[in-house]
């Protein structure tokens, strides 16, 4: 059963609009999120994390929002840029950042257009 | 250059045929981790490993195997791989057991069995 889930396997924006990535997960136990970001042929790079005592973070142009009630975090990008075209992971985990206790979502494949 | 460094990052091979799979960092991280990724899963934990000679099983470790004799050095073994253990492995690091949830990861390695 999958405990992260982003169901929009992928996104296109145009350059300079914003980009919300949107993650679901359902165990209430979860008490810290990440967004990971992967391109082509390289490995996934930590991105931004919220802790579950908030409900945003805010890093440049990222900024994470928590909704506790509804189980969704989202990531909003502004303004997106053609290097920001990538896939993005969201992770969870019940144990504050734990790393080995990561669950990690399915991705989402994000198209800036020039 | 702090970095995770996997080979080999391409492989096909054949069922039944003993591979390993290095991974090795030189950020003097105390904890290691090897993940899957396939398509509509995500990244899913294998093995992990807190410290030289401490390993212990992700949520899918059935068909690998693990260790760690060296700090800096984390070897996935599949004894006799089979198809379904096709996929996208990555190899990841961390600080020990980081409350961030910051993992850093090696580039990856395709490996299909047939």
């Amino acid at each position: 059963d999958q405990q992260v889930k982003q169901n929009s396997p992928s996104l296109s924006v145009q350059e300079g609009r914003i980009s919300i990535l949107n993650c679901d997960y359902t165990n209430s136990m979860f008490d810290y999120f990440l967004w990971y970001k992967k391109y082509p042929a390289e490995g996934p790079t930590f991105l931004i994390s919220i802790s579950s005592i908030k409900d945003k973070n805010e890093d440049g142009r990222f900024t994470v929002f928590l909704n506790k009630s509804a189980k969704h975090l989202s990531l909003h990008i502004v303004p997106s840029q053609p290097g920001d075209s990538a896939v993005y992971f969201c992770a969870a985990s019940a144990y504050g950042g734990a790393t080995n206790k990561l669950i990690f979502g399915t991705g989402t494949l994000l198209a800036v257009q020039p | 250059e702090a970095q995770v460094t996997q080979n080999p990052r391409y492989l096909i091979t054949v069922t039944g045929k003993k591979l390993t799979v290095t991974c090795s960092q030189n950020m003097n991280h105390e904890y290691m981790s090897w993940y899957r990724q396939d398509p509509g899963l995500g990244l899913r934990q294998i093995y992990y490993s807190m410290n030289v000679e401490v390993t212990d099983k992700g949520d899918v470790p059935e068909g690998y195997k693990v260790s760690r004799k060296e700090k800096r050095n984390f070897p996935l073994i599949l004894e006799s791989p089979s198809p379904n253990q096709t996929s996208l492995y990555f190899c990841a690091s961390s600080f020990g057991l980081t409350n961030t949830g910051e993992l850093f990861f090696g580039e990856g390695s395709r490996l299909t069995v047939l």
